[in-house]
């Protein structure tokens, strides 16, 4: 099973508006990511949890604001958020980091609209 | 961040073409992986590759590691109208311990029945 699970599929929000994006494997991996992807565009890293502590934060804005509550579980909770904030966000997963041959496997994405 | 230069950036050809597609970095990776993205779907994981000179197969699609550990090429054989989307490279760098995946900008392939 090579399944990363997001939900949902699609999210329309106001500038005003909390939401939260859910991310989930099973694959026993220790290593999650959140990547934001604009349309023709390769994904851009945003967020990396090793072992459920953030390692990375590419300077992503306030408004973005990541959790992983457990190793199988990784949240993105978003508030006021702007319109250009529009696109496809990425959850992958892989295992431990410390291994450099690591393969990362990606969920289908939730395509944000913010209005 | 540092992005892989990917070539071509588009192709359009005819069912049953072979294609093929590379990407070259001026730094040294210990691991390329090959993606296929379908409009609104999340990359999926095609090829993984882990050592220089490495030849790896996929039904129709054969990936290679570089031996200079700076590039990867991956071609599909026989293509056909389901192959279309969009064919992104990433690769981890030597030493890298933090996850970070580099990527190609892709390349658009568009097959013609």
């Amino acid at each position: 099973d090579t399944e990363v699970t997001q939900t949902p599929k699609h999210l329309v929000m106001g500038m005003t508006n909390k939401k939260s994006l859910k991310c989930e494997q099973h694959m026993g991996h220790r290593a999650m990511y959140w990547y934001k992807q604009k349309a023709k565009k390769p994904p851009e890293l945003m967020f990396v949890y090793s072992y459920e502590k953030l390692s990375i934060n590419e300077s992503v804005p306030s408004r973005f604001s990541p959790e992983c509550p457990n190793s199988s579980l990784l949240n993105l909770h978003l508030h006021a958020l702007q319109p250009e904030d529009s696109a496809l966000y990425l959850c992958a997963s892989s295992q431990i980091l410390d291994r450099e041959n690591t393969e990362a496997f990606f969920g289908q994405g939730t395509r944000l609209t913010v209005v | 961040g540092q992005q892989l230069n990917q070539s071509p950036q588009s192709m359009f050809i005819q069912e049953g073409e072979d294609v093929s597609m590379n990407c070259t970095s001026s730094s040294i990776f210990n691991t390329w992986l090959w993606y296929k993205q379908d409009p609104g779907e999340g990359p999926v994981l095609l090829i993984a590759l882990y050592k220089a000179g490495e030849l790896t197969s996929n039904g129709r699609l054969t990936a290679q590691f570089g031996i200079t550990r700076k590039d990867s090429f991956l071609n599909i054989s026989a293509s056909i109208p389901s192959d279309v989307g969009i064919y992104f490279c990433a690769g981890r760098k030597r030493g890298s311990t933090l996850g970070r995946l580099y990527f190609g900008r892709g390349t658009q392939l568009t097959v013609w029945p």
